[in-house]
């Protein structure tokens, strides 16, 4: 198992650019969180889907911010435009269903706005 | 979401026990306890959850107080690989409630 799969693992952009991350959740896994990670502000979840069905984004700082899950295999997290404050980690986790499972987090993408 | 009250930091010495408080004194009966650590430059990664009882797996313990209102992650024997932020969260057990609130942690420091 490749556990979850996040790209780019960096990224720099000017701002005012577009950034769209990626993230592919272990198979099966039938829910998907993206977390942002700031020193200011910590771990912050961003929004999560449940059976590729968008459930919570109260997360979602502003407009700019969108995410998309059209299948089980893949979701994205696009920014547009991007400005200097969105620089942070934004990790992807999966987790299945049930009050047994553990929620596992992808590596990370580090994006840079300059 | 119910709040968790952890010390900052610690530190513990390498080969030694180490036993990481946790208060949650506003815990709901459906409330899952959750532990999470964070390694340097890695993302978040799962340690051992429970409810009532006491838990052990090849990671750790997790010891849950009687009344539930605190809990102890227990490391047996500490190395330097784990040190790390470790991170107690409640989960709310209520299906459809799939959401995972991080505090601040405790940045656990181990000493060789």
């Amino acid at each position: 198992d490749a556990g979850v799969i996040q790209s780019p693992r960096h990224e720099v952009t000017e701002m005012g650019q577009e950034v769209t991350l990626r993230c592919k959740p272990i198979s099966g896994h039938n829910s998907l969180f993206w977390y942002r990670q700031t020193m200011m502000r910590g771990l912050e979840l961003l929004i999560y889907f449940n059976n590729n069905v968008p459930i919570d984004d109260s997360g979602m700082p502003e407009d700019r911010f969108s995410a998309k899950m059209p299948n089980a295999s893949f979701s994205t997290l696009k920014i547009q435009p991007s400005e200097p404050r969105d620089s942070a980690v934004y990790f992807c986790a999966s987790r299945l269903g049930g009050q047994g499972h553990g929620y596992t987090f992808g590596s990370g993408t580090r994006l840079t706005v300059v | 979401d119910a709040k968790t009250t952890q010390p900052n930091s610690m530190e513990s010495n390498e080969e030694e026990p180490v036993h990481l408080p946790c208060n949650h004194s506003t815990i709901s009966g459906t409330d899952y306890i959750h532990w999470y650590r964070q390694l340097p430059s890695q993302g978040p990664e799962y340690v051992i959850h429970g409810l009532t009882s006491n838990v052990n797996n090849r990671m750790a313990s997790l010891a849950i107080a009687e009344d539930r209102k605190s809990s102890t992650l227990i490391l047996h024997r500490a190395t330097l690989r784990d040190a790390a932020v470790y991170y107690c969260i409640l989960r709310d057990g209520d299906f459809g409630n799939e959401k995972l609130t991080f505090g601040t942690g405790t940045r656990l420091t181990i000493i060789p």
